[in-house]
């Protein structure tokens, strides 16, 4: 199972763009990259999902270089709603798996007005 | 809509006694986990199920146990509650891939 490195705590500031990067070194070709996001008092929740390149949704993007030995979650334009715990897992796309999420201890993010 | 629904959301206990959290989930997902919750630790894996009758250790699993006698439910069994399991107890269920997990909404427990 691939380790996923990220940092502790991050802060920001309302309107910036905010760039977390994971370090997964040990990826294997069948891995995906997910990112879940966590409020206090809730369970995580999904946020986005890639496997190269560049992914963009409602929320995120993610960028994912050629080696995708690395992946940055970038949020544009943060709010204060945005303060959160993000978390990276890397796991297989294997359908009826036994992949376990296994949850690092994420990045603190907080965002200030 | 399939949801994920973890009941009691808030219990108090006394140590020593038995408790058990429910998760019940409506998406047929076949993989079902408990993990809790503690500030400096992230989310820790306790146990889970590949599907009914298929329970696992997790890496803290000491003091608690799951049933898994149909696809919907995974219970958690604290057998002898104890003051170190005090905690935020969060169930998810997924397809078994490394697409998404769904989580319930937590119950904190309050070991007294």
């Amino acid at each position: 199972l691939a380790k996923t490195t990220q940092p502790i705590s991050m802060d920001s500031y309302e309107g910036q763009e905010v760039n977390i990067t994971c370090s997964h070194n040990n990826i294997a070709t069948n891995d995906y990259i997910t990112w879940y996001q966590q409020f206090p008092s809730q369970g995580p929740r999904f946020i986005i999902q890639g496997y190269k390149t560049k992914v963009t949704n409602e929320v995120a993007s993610l960028f994912i270089p050629a080696d995708r030995k690395s992946s940055t979650l970038s949020l544009p334009r943060v709010s204060l709603s945005d303060t959160a715990v993000y978390y990276c897992l890397v796991g297989p796309m294997v359908a009826g798996g036994s992949y376990i999420p296994t949850f690092g201890r994420g990045t603190s993010l907080i965002v200030h007005p | 809509d399939a949801e994920i629904t973890q009941s009691p959301r808030h219990k108090i206990t006394e140590t020593g006694r038995q408790v058990t959290l429910a998760c019940h989930q409506t998406w047929n997902h076949n993989n079902m986990f408990w993990y809790r919750q503690d500030l400096g630790h992230g989310l820790r894996l306790i146990h889970y199920s590949y599907g009914v009758q298929d329970t696992n250790k997790g890496e803290v699993s000491d003091g608690y146990s799951v049933s898994r006698s149909n696809t919907e439910d995974l219970p958690l069994t604290l057998e002898s509650a104890a003051s170190s399991q005090t905690s935020v107890y969060f169930c998810a269920s997924s397809e078994g891939t490394g697409s998404e997990a769904f989580f319930g909404q937590g119950t904190r427990l309050t070991v007294v």
